[in-house]
């Protein structure tokens, strides 16, 4: 089974704090994606990347940053946290390429409930 | 912002009754794809319908898709207290690698 691995169910940190969300795959996905979750605005896409050191911003990338030195492992930084990026965060992956494995398919982690203070 | 719509909000039925959602777009797209979310969980993917076909059955799910109206729903059959969760449409965004989500639909199914 694909297995997407986000590093902490739940965090508390005081505004001003830099925060670090992991995400792990283990799919060989080229793909990696990160979301917020608020409610009724369902999921917003922050960033996402295509391969190794590649990335783009999604529609909110404002006040966060992304790394993905590693093909399995892509990381969500927020570089100085405030009370608005309190939020659950959900991190996804996805192949990408020609063939049966190209469902299109997103793979998504249990999620990162962030609370600012 | 590409964001597609689900409707109704939420949707409240009894066990043993068909449960439809809907959910609109506004591009064009290669594939629709439905989640479920149970409450604080991950989503977890149940069915792709690509953009040339129209429907398509998975056990208890039925999916349309109506490329000209750019909607498309998700029938479930059959409702069970299980199936209590948040449902949500992806599309992909064509020539990109991003899928824009929609703001789900909640589903109860009651006992």
């Amino acid at each position: 089974d694909v297995k997407v691995t986000q590093s902490s169910r739940y965090l508390v940190k005081r505004t001003g704090e830099k925060v670090f969300l992991e995400c792990v795959q283990d799919m060989d996905h080229e793909n990696m994606f990160w979301y917020r979750q608020d409610p009724g605005l369902g999921l917003r896409l922050i960033y996402f990347s295509y391969d190794v050191k590649m990335k783009e911003k999604g529609d909110i990338p404002e006040g966060y940053s992304v790394s993905r030195e590693k093909k399995e492992r892509f990381s969500l930084i927020l570089e100085s946290a405030s009370t608005n990026q309190t939020s659950m965060y959900l991190c996804a992956s996805s192949f990408w390429g020609r063939g049966a494995r190209n469902t299109g398919e997103l793979f998504f982690g249990e999620g990162s409930r962030l609370t600012v203070l | 912002s590409q964001q597609g719509e689900e409707d109704p909000q939420a949707l409240s039925i009894q066990e043993g009754e068909n449960a439809t959602m809907n959910c609109s777009y506004k591009t064009s797209i290669n594939n629709l794809q439905w989640y479920r979310q149970n409450s604080g969980r991950g989503l977890v993917h149940l069915i792709l319908i690509r953009s040339n076909e129209r429907e398509k059955h998975s056990g208890r799910l039925r999916v349309t898709l109506d490329t000209s109206k750019k909607s498309s729903s998700l029938l479930i059959t059959a409702s069970r207290a299980a199936d209590t969760a948040s449902y949500f449409c992806a599309t992909d965004v064509q020539g990109t690698y991003k899928y824009i989500f929609g703001t789900g639909t909640r589903l109860k199914v009651l006992a």
